[in-house]
């Protein structure tokens, strides 16, 4: 059975710092991973999709990048800003065709 | 392009009561889902639509929880009755048709309170 842990389960920075969040899955036979975040009281808003094919995907100040191999992959956001404030869900669709979730990581950038 | 509309945004009920929630998908998607979400935990996945047919509903309580997709758009799903372990948000998302390989795209949720 799948598993993805997120770590850390929060973090709290200073604004325009660089940051990483990191996702580790069990089973590295997955198709895709997805990058999403999730504002209090909201849905969830999708940011990055990674093809099991691909080691990276870029959209403006994030990068997310993936070792399938290793079952990893890394959210990097570039110069934070409180604006980037929710939690981010990283979640892998495997053999049996849905979305497996971490828990996230609530990120907290001040001011 | 309009975004996957859920309805309502929030319940309250007391437990043994019944309760509906209500999803329009992203118009053209064929894939839907509905998901549990319960604080501090990322969603589960509890029934998988492709069009008008069940994919996976290996998750679902089906003693208590069953879900209806009507003419392979909208979606119901019900609980009946509520239990206080219930109390969660309830996400609906759509995707194109294979998942394996397509975004999904999820709905604002439903938070429901069993009192």
């Amino acid at each position: 059975k799948q598993e993805v842990t997120q770590i850390p389960a929060a973090l709290s920075v200073p604004e325009g710092e660089n940051l990483v969040l990191n996702c580790s899955f069990t089973d590295s036979a997955i198709y895709n991973l997805q990058w999403f975040r999730q504002d209090p009281g909201k849905g969830l808003t999708s940011l990055l999709l990674i093809q099991s094919s691909q080691r990276e995907q870029t959209s403006g100040r994030l990068n997310a990048s993936l070792d399938k191999s290793s079952g990893r992959s890394t959210l990097y956001i570039a110069a934070s800003q409180p604006g980037d404030s929710a939690t981010y869900l990283c979640a892998v669709i495997g053999s049996a065709r849905q979305l497996t979730f971490g828990s996230g990581t609530q990120l907290t950038v001040l001011p | 392009e309009a975004g996957v509309a859920q309805s309502p945004r929030y319940k309250i009920i007391e437990k043994r009561q019944s309760v509906a929630f209500w999803c329009n998908p992203i118009s053209g998607h064929a894939t839907l889902y509905w998901y549990q979400q319960i604080l501090g935990q990322g969603p589960k996945l509890l029934i998988q639509f492709q069009n008008n047919g069940v994919v996976d509903d290996s998750q679902l309580p089906k003693d208590r929880f069953s879900a209806e997709r009507l003419k392979g758009v909208d979606s119901t799903l019900k609980i009946q009755p509520a239990k206080l372990e219930d109390s969660a948000v309830y996400l609906c998302a759509s995707s194109l048709e294979d998942p394996s390989y397509n975004e999904q795209f999820f709905g604002p949720g439903t938070r429901l309170t069993v009192l």
